[in-house]
């Protein structure tokens, strides 16, 4: 089982429409991360949680420490919002520089 | 400047060559990441610099050595590859103040072996 999953794998919705992904975790952990990768792969971090929620924008991402659930929701969406969206992990490891565990992304694609 | 360097963007290898992948920041980071990205599959952790120390290195093949000559730069040097390994390779680095730090990715090196 990996220690992140991510739902839904494929998602295609209209222009306006408010999207929500959501990100599961079966780990401990120090912190969370929402990330977004455009085709030809450059990444961008979005979001990095520990608790509660940000703001970004039309950007939300909020998480649940106690079910290990996190979600990235879109407003307004927009043709330009269309990427993979990428849930990942950072499992402390006590030396402050601890590499990203991935979830397998959420392919979204806006229509006009 | 939160910009993450890597040359070259594509590189086309034999399985009998030597080459090397170069990363560069000067946001002043002090952790360095090497992931490893599959086509249509989320990157894989392959190696961490802290303090241009190799702190951690998931098992893999020899074939792929790290360096990390000083704090601003992270090579990855590749030796007898196999086609297997062709893939976008992507350095990304961090501040390790604090427990966790955002981490800022290069645009990736995409690597064919034939």
């Amino acid at each position: 089982k990996n220690e992140v999953e991510q739902s839904p794998q494929n998602l295609t919705a209209q222009e306006g429409e408010f999207i929500t992904i959501n990100c599961s975790y079966s780990v401990g952990i120090s912190a969370l991360h929402w990330l977004q990768q455009h085709p030809g792969g450059g990444i961008v971090s979005l979001f990095m949680l520990s608790s509660g929620k940000k703001k970004h924008g039309r950007l939300i991402a909020t998480i649940n420490i106690q079910e290990k659930h996190s979600s990235l929701h879109i407003t307004a969406s927009h043709p330009r919002d269309s990427a993979v969206y990428i849930c990942a992990v950072s499992k402390y490891s006590g030396g402050g520089a601890d590499g990203l565990t991935f979830g397998k992304g959420t392919h979204l694609i806006i229509q006009p | 400047d939160t910009e993450v360097t890597q040359t070259p963007k594509h590189l086309v290898m034999g399985m009998t060559n030597k080459k090397s992948l170069k990363c560069e920041q000067h946001m002043g980071h002090r952790a360095m990441y090497w992931y490893k990205q599959k086509a249509k599959k989320p990157p894989e952790l392959m190696f961490v610099y802290s303090y241009e120390k190799l702190s951690i290195n998931e098992s893999v093949p020899s074939r792929f050595s790290p360096e990390c000559p000083n704090s601003s730069l992270l090579n990855l040097h590749l030796h007898a590859l196999q086609p297997e390994d062709s893939a976008l390779y992507l350095c990304a680095s961090s501040s390790p103040r604090g427990i966790v730090t955002i981490q800022y990715f290069g645009a990736g090196t995409r690597l064919s072996v034939l």
